[in-house]
C-alpha cells in the first residue's frame, strides 16, 4: 500500500505570493491533518479534514486555508506569504481521524519564503 | 491551557538504555503518542498509550500515568540509528473534534 504523498517536495516563493500544497493520503484513509514544523515552534497543528469537511482548526491566521476532495486528497493554501511561513509542512492521514490510534505522515513540503 | 514538556536534548551511549520523559497539561486527554523523526524526514509512529501502564514493543517501551500527566519512552540496547528526535504528542479531547498537540521534541544523540 502506498504511503502518504505530498507535492511539491520543495518550494521557493517570495513575500506576498500565495502557495498551494497537495497531499494524497493512504488509500482508504478519510482523515487528513496538516502541520507546520519549524525549528523554533516544533510541530503545530493547522487543521484536519474529514469527508471534505474541516473538522478542527489550530491557531493560525486566516491566510492559511485548506480543502479536501471527494477522493480524500487535500490541499492547503497560504496567501500573502510572510518570511515566517518558511517551514516544513507535513500532512498526516488516518482512517477516521479523531479516535484512531495513529496517523501516518507524508515526507513534507519544505517551503522557503524569500 | 495546553502544554507539553520534554527535554530538548539528550545523549546516550550505544548499547545502553535511555528514558525520555514527557509531561503534559491539556484540557482533555484521549491518548498519548510517541513519534521518531530523523533529520530531514517525516515523523514515524512509535507507540500509543491511552490507559495507564507500560506498553512494550521490541526495544522500545512507553509508559503512561494519566493522574500525573506523565509519560516516558524507554529505548533499550541503543543503536547508532536511534539518533533522532523523539516527539511526544497528546490527543486533546476537549472538543468534539479532538486534535493532536505535539511537544517540541527531544533530540537524542548516540555516541559509540
Amino acid at each position: 500500500k502506498a504511503g502518504v504523498t505530498q507535492t511539491p517536495r520543495y518550494l521557493i516563493k517570495t513575500r506576498g505570493q500565495q502557495v498551494t500544497l497537495s497531499c494524497s493520503p493512504i488509500s482508504g484513509h478519510r482523515s487528513v491533518s496538516w502541520y507546520q514544523q519549524t525549528p523554533g515552534q516544533g510541530l503545530q497543528f493547522l487543521f484536519e479534514y474529514f469527508s471534505e469537511t474541516q473538522r478542527n482548526k489550530g491557531n493560525f491566521p486566516g491566510r492559511f486555508s485548506g480543502r479536501q476532495f471527494s477522493n480524500s486528497r487535500s490541499e492547503m493554501n497560504v496567501s500573502t506569504l510572510e518570511l515566517g511561513d518558511s517551514a516544513l509542512y507535513l500532512c498526516a492521514s488516518s482512517l477516521a481521524g479523531a479516535n484512531q490510534e495513529t496517523q501516518y505522515f507524508g515526507p513534507g513540503t519544505r517551503l522557503l519564503v524569500l | 491551557g495546553q502544554n507539553i514538556d520534554q527535554p530538548t536534548e539528550m545523549t546516550a551511549t550505544e548499547g545502553a538504555i535511555v528514558q525520555i520523559n514527557c509531561t503534559y497539561q491539556t484540557s482533555g486527554f484521549n491518548g498519548l503518542f510517541w513519534y521518531q523523526q530523523h533529520a530531514g524526514e517525516a515523523p514515524t509512529f512509535l507507540s500509543y498509550n491511552v490507559l495507564d501502564g507500560l506498553e512494550e514493543k521490541g526495544r522500545f517501551s512507553s509508559f503512561l500515568s494519566r493522574s500525573k500527566g506523565y509519560s516516558y519512552l524507554l529505548l533499550k540496547e541503543l543503536q547508532m540509528k536511534d539518533s533522532a528526535s523523539y516527539l511526544c504528542a497528546v490527543r486533546d479531547a476537549d472538543s468534539s473534534a479532538s486534535k493532536i498537540i505535539f511537544g517540541s521534541g527531544t533530540r537524542l544523540s548516540i555516541r559509540p
